[in-house]
């Protein structure tokens, strides 16, 4: 069966400092891997995405993240937090249904709190 | 452009009650997922439509079902209701972008509350 591990339940940056979430899945075939971020009360938005290739991988808002297989990870990192980066953040995994959509498996998600 | 529409945002209900949610994709979508959030967890997959065919199911009770209709749109039912069916209940839509297909495009979600 699929997971996804998120070992930080919390983290806390100050504002202009680097953020790195960590991510680690488990998945029986090539893995389809995506990072969501969720504003509290709100919906999620997807900040980026691995399906093959190059495995660092650019997002929305300055966010990139580095598919490592032989580790089974997928953290997050932007090198300058801004005050407005605070919210939860999920990675999710699940195969390629390119017509019906993906099925995804969601990590516990990671809560950042950023320091004026 | 419009994107995926869900109602209502938030509602009380008492348990054994049933709830019916609404969710409407972004135009030219033909798929739409279903996914429970609880409180400080991560979404669970319930179900997934596209062309009004269910396509999977998570690991939920039958008390949960969904359908969807001939404009996309669909509805996440919930019968004899729990105190632990109160969630964040997220609706997605995908289409067939060559760009990023198989993407979900996430609502704002149906916050249910019972007690």
């Amino acid at each position: 069966a699929q997971s996804v591990t998120q070992p930080d339940i919390h983290i806390t940056v100050s504002e202009g400092a680097s953020l790195e979430l960590r991510c680690n899945y488990s998945y029986g075939a090539t893995p389809y891997l995506f990072w969501y971020v969720q504003s509290p009360g709100q919906g999620l938005q997807l900040l980026l995405k691995y399906f093959s290739g190059d495995t660092l991988v650019q997002g929305i808002k300055g966010f990139e993240a580095e598919f490592k297989r032989s580790q089974s990870s997928f953290n997050l990192r932007k090198p300058s937090v801004h005050w407005s980066d605070a919210a939860e953040y999920f990675c999710a995994v699940g195969p390629m249904i390119k017509a019906a959509g993906n099925k995804l498996t969601f990590g516990g998600g990671t809560r950042v709190l950023v320091k004026p | 452009d419009a994107g995926v529409t869900q109602s209502p945002t938030h509602l009380i209900k008492t348990r054994g009650q049933q709830v019916t949610l609404r969710c409407s994709p972004i135009s030219g979508h033909k798929s739409v997922s279903w996914y429970q959030q609880v409180l400080g967890q991560g979404p669970q997959f319930i179900f997934q439509y596209y062309e009004k065919e269910e396509r999977g199911r998570g690991n939920f009770p039958d008390r949960f079902s969904a359908r969807q209709f001939p404009n996309y749109s669909s509805e996440l039912n919930v019968n004899a209701l729990l105190l632990g069916d109160s969630a964040l209940y997220l609706c997605a839509s995908s289409g067939t972008s060559l760009r990023s297909p198989g993407e979900l495009f996430f609502g704002e979600g149906s916050r249910l509350t019972v007690l």
